[in-house]
């Protein structure tokens, strides 16, 4: 089966600690994105890459980090300098070709203790 | 500066009668424009895409309008049944980057009951 997954589904992250959310693809798909969802606002973007190698920030990258070594894989940590992380983190994937629709993962949600 | 706009407040109807959920916006001139279904928990899943010459598209039970002029798209799910109860989601392309980046609007919780 085709699709992007995401782990871990739940993720406690204590004071000033940094956490990694994962996400991979195997569609192939050339471009990926991050996207945070907070009740009431929407999705909104962090980062995406449209290649292995490149990234960029979207709207809300600070506090942010992330990598893109291989095609299938797009990690996001979420630093100790984001100082309201708890959200619904969403990860999507798209050929990149313009014009299309975005493949989306289950999702992680991020809890602070 | 640039908005979309969906009616934030839940729309509640009986199972069999046509939903309608408003997509509303400013300051863009998107080409095209789609609509993704989310459950509770889960990611968005797409449903359609309209374009900017095309007034209206359809699958199945699903309708979409797209009046450039008016700057809505109009969501229609007719026949509804309980399990179409969902938040969806308009999202418009932003290309001034030359790449696709999607805005999404915040949503419409829809609620069917029987």
């Amino acid at each position: 089966d085709g699709g992007i997954t995401q782990s871990p589904k739940y993720l406690f992250r204590k004071e000033g600690q940094n956490v990694t959310l994962s996400c991979e693809q195997n569609l192939n798909h050339d471009a990926m994105y991050w996207y945070r969802q907070d009740p009431g606002q929407g999705l909104r973007l962090i980062y995406y890459s449209q290649i292995v190698n490149d990234f960029q920030k979207g709207d809300i990258a600070e506090g942010y980090s992330v990598s893109r070594e291989k095609k299938e894989s797009f990690p996001l940590t979420v630093t100790s300098a984001q100082k309201n992380p708890t959200a619904f983190y969403l990860c999507a994937s798209t050929t990149g070709q313009g014009e299309e629709t975005q493949y989306f993962g289950p999702g992680t949600r991020l809890l602070v203790l | 500066s640039q908005k979309i706009e969906q009616n934030s407040e839940a729309l509640n109807i009986q199972e069999g009668k046509t939903a309608t959920l408003t997509c509303n916006y400013t300051n863009y001139s998107p080409a095209y424009l789609q609509w993704y279904r989310q459950d509770p928990g889960r990611g968005p899943v797409f449903l359609l895409l309209i374009r900017e010459n095309e007034k209206e598209k359809r699958k199945e039970r699903l309708k979409v309008t797209f009046d450039t002029t008016l700057k809505q798209s109009l969501f229609h799910i007719t026949a509804s049944q309980p399990a179409d109860s969902a938040t969806y989601l308009c999202a418009l392309e932003e290309m001034n980057t030359g790449f696709q980046k999607l805005v999404f609007g915040t949503g419409t919780r829809l609620l069917v009951s029987p």
